[in-house]
């Protein structure tokens, strides 16, 4: 596609539900990020992905957030037993090969946990 | 470490006046900086990026930023605000081996009439 396409755009869940959200890159991006970005804050750093390896997850807030990306496109970013300070936008960016490119950003997943 | 300050979270000026949203960093290695926008609910957009070479950058919609090593700074500017620039604005350092970008806490910028 022409740009990073998440979803769902908008997703409500109880307290204790699993979510699942889903991030579609560019075609032929390489690297993939997620980031969580707070209500009034910048985006912070979750986790990233080089073609299908996952190389980094030091973002990752608990071991209720998974993340993965088997084939090397699309990625899922999982978290279970939802919490309310799970509350966010959860953004994804791609980028071509190298790591010097610019970060192209979808429009976010915006979860609310109640 | 790498990271990001913003000063100013909100940023309030009139159609035409000059806009300057403030970015100081802090990083280990040479810095690539980036300012990015965000529109309400919307993701983030590039605006300018600095790498190496010349340390005045010129980005879209008439925004630029001046990397500054000795000041650590990275301030955006662009002369004439038009409303449509009403946003919030980051300032980003890249951080580590892979490229990822750390982030500032962000400033919302409000054009008046």
């Amino acid at each position: 596609g022409a740009g990073v396409s998440q979803s769902p755009r908008y997703k409500v869940a109880k307290r204790g539900q699993d979510v699942a959200l889903r991030c579609d890159p560019i075609s032929g991006h390489v690297s993939l990020f997620w980031y969580q970005q707070a209500l009034g804050q910048g985006p912070e750093f979750l986790t990233y992905f080089q073609n299908e390896a996952q190389l980094d997850k030091s973002g990752l807030p608990s071991d209720r957030f998974f993340a993965e990306r088997p084939e090397g496109s699309v990625s899922t970013l999982k978290i279970q037993r939802t919490q309310q300070e799970d509350s966010a936008v959860y953004l994804c960016a791609t980028r071509e090969a190298g790591n010097t490119g610019e970060l192209f950003f979808g429009e976010g997943s915006r979860l609310t946990v109640l | 470490a790498q990271s990001v300050t913003q000063l100013g979270s909100h940023v309030s000026v009139s159609e035409g006046a000059l806009v300057l949203l403030r970015c100081n960093y802090s990083s280990s290695v040479p810095p690539y900086l980036f300012w990015y926008v965000q529109y309400p609910n919307q993701g983030l957009q590039l605006l300018l990026k600095y790498t190496t070479g010349a340390t005045l950058v010129k980005g879209i919609n008439g925004f630029e930023a001046e990397f500054k090593k000795s000041e650590t700074s990275f301030h955006l500017t662009k002369p004439s605000a038009h409303m449509s620039d009403a946003a919030e604005y980051f300032c980003a350092v890249r951080g580590g081996s892979q490229g990822n970008l750390i982030f500032g806490k962000g400033t919302k910028l409000s054009v008046k009439p």
